[in-house]
């Protein structure tokens, strides 16, 4: 199965608050990204979050890590229509001494109008 | 300072035909990745290379794919005899060290 899980789809209003979770199964992460892909497009990483903190805020964007159960969610306040993409939960493991990075399968954000 | 840049960004093969994607990092990293986007799926790890070396190819297929990052020059992707089963997206991403990797925009390879 997946190391990385997400939900496939969310849909919600503009000018609400979008909730994406992903559950990760290896405890020995030490990163912990979001990252956003526009259809056609490369991946944008927007925010990362290191193992050893609970949360991380960054303009409207605010992740959120449960160590405890592996859960890890990105908020996004005031969504936009220009956020409608699919945004993928990713991991790092160590050792290795680089970052290979594994991702979940994606989850596609519809914004309202 | 350009990102990195995949070329082509399509490519269209026939059965059988091979398939030669290239990536060339930004300027200054040496470190480059493969990742393969399958419809519908996450990016799965390929391979990760620097220059001249390959470090970890655990998530390449054994057979028909090989990747290298010469001395100079881009890095390849070579797919041969493809397969209709290898029409996914494929990403290259760079980063000057162990840190932050830096994504291209893709070629996506549709074989008929």
């Amino acid at each position: 199965g997946e190391d990385v899980e997400q939900s496939l789809f969310l849909s919600v209003r503009e000018g609400d608050s979008s909730v994406i979770n992903c559950t990760y199964t290896d405890s020995s992460s030490t990163y912990l990204y979001w990252y956003k892909q526009e259809p056609g497009a490369g991946l944008q990483l927007l925010t990362y979050i290191f193992s050893n903190m609970d949360m991380k805020q960054d303009q409207r964007l605010t992740v959120l890590l449960n160590k405890k159960d592996k859960h890890l969610s990105l908020r996004i306040a005031d969504t936009q229509t220009g956020d409608s993409a699919i945004y993928f939960c990713a991991e790092t493991l160590p050792p290795g001494g680089y970052q290979k990075v594994t991702f979940g399968i994606g989850t596609k954000l519809q914004v309202i109008p | 300072n350009a990102g990195v840049m995949q070329n082509p960004r399509h490519l269209v093969r026939r059965r059988g035909q091979e398939a030669r994607l290239r990536c060339s990092p930004m300027k200054g990293h040496s470190h480059v990745y493969w990742y393969r986007q399958l419809p519908e799926e996450g990016l799965k790890f390929m391979v990760y290379l620097q220059k001249e070396n390959i470090i970890d190819e655990s998530g390449m297929p054994k057979e028909r794919f090989s990747a290298e990052f010469p001395k100079e020059g881009p890095s390849i992707l070579r797919i041969q005899q493809v397969v209709r089963g290898d029409s996914a997206a494929y990403f290259c991403a760079s980063s000057p060290g162990e840190n932050e990797q830096f994504f291209g925009p893709g070629t996506r390879l549709t074989v008929l």
